[in-house]
């Protein structure tokens, strides 16, 4: 199975700034990786897929990159609607796993 | 607009079998995978598996073989067993549609989630 590791855990960050996550897997997926915004109590909201897609409806200050093991997720400029938490998800191969997740929280 | 709706009991005793079903509205059932998806309180995603209308189904390996998926195309349903449950089953459970195009599944992840139901494992 595939392990999936996000980085960092969380992150304090402000409005305006620019953040980036980091998502591991432990073995090639080629592009095959979605990322997902959770908020408490909802479900989660996919945002990028095939690594660098952007889903419909979603923001452009959000953008995906990366191949193979190591991919990021940043937000260009971040507003008071994107503190949350972000998965990520390898859809290279069943059993589809997740990354342990990066709460993004507000300094 | 598509929207999906978990349905089942919150609690169910350890040993039992946990039972929930996904309604799907807005899209017809035989259009896509399916799947399900937990999270316990406080943790991340775990993918429970999949199924097809046609009835193909793979599951999680993780979950041995406590899991049962299946599909009523009559009612655009698709429902989760999971049997001899214990407290570790203790979760929020979502179904989920995979992205499919031409009954093939993109490997692009699940585009539309249920709100999810939570379920407590406890005597």
């Amino acid at each position: 199975d595939i392990q999936m590791t996000q980085s960092p855990s969380s992150v304090s960050a402000s409005v305006g700034d620019r953040v980036t996550i980091t998502c591991r897997a432990s073995q090639g997926i080629s592009s095959w990786l979605a990322w997902y915004q959770q908020k408490p109590g909802k479900a989660p909201k996919l945002l990028i897929y095939a690594a660098s897609s952007l889903q419909s409806g979603v923001p452009s200050r959000f953008s995906g990159s990366g191949s193979g093991t190591d991919f990021t997720l940043t937000i260009s400029s971040l507003q008071p609607e994107d503190f949350a938490t972000y998965y990520c998800q390898q859809a290279n191969s069943f059993p589809y796993s997740f990354g342990q997740g990066t709460k993004l929280e507000i300094k | 607009q598509v929207q999906l709706q978990e349905s089942g009991p919150g609690l169910v005793k350890p040993s039992e079998t946990l039972s929930l079903t996904c309604t799907v509205s807005g899209d017809s059932i035989s259009s896509s995978f399916w799947s399900w998806i937990r999270q316990p309180p406080g943790k991340g995603l775990e993918w429970i598996g999949y199924i097809y209308y046609s009835g193909s189904t793979n599951h999680n390996p993780s979950l041995k073989s406590r899991v049962t998926i299946s599909v009523d195309t009559s009612k655009n349903q698709f429902s989760l067993k999971l049997n001899s449950v214990t407290a570790a089953d203790t979760a929020v459970y979502y179904c989920a549609r995979v992205v499919t195009i031409f009954g093939v599944i993109r490997p692009y992840g699940f585009d539309m989630w249920g709100q999810g139901t939570m379920v407590t494992v406890s005597s």
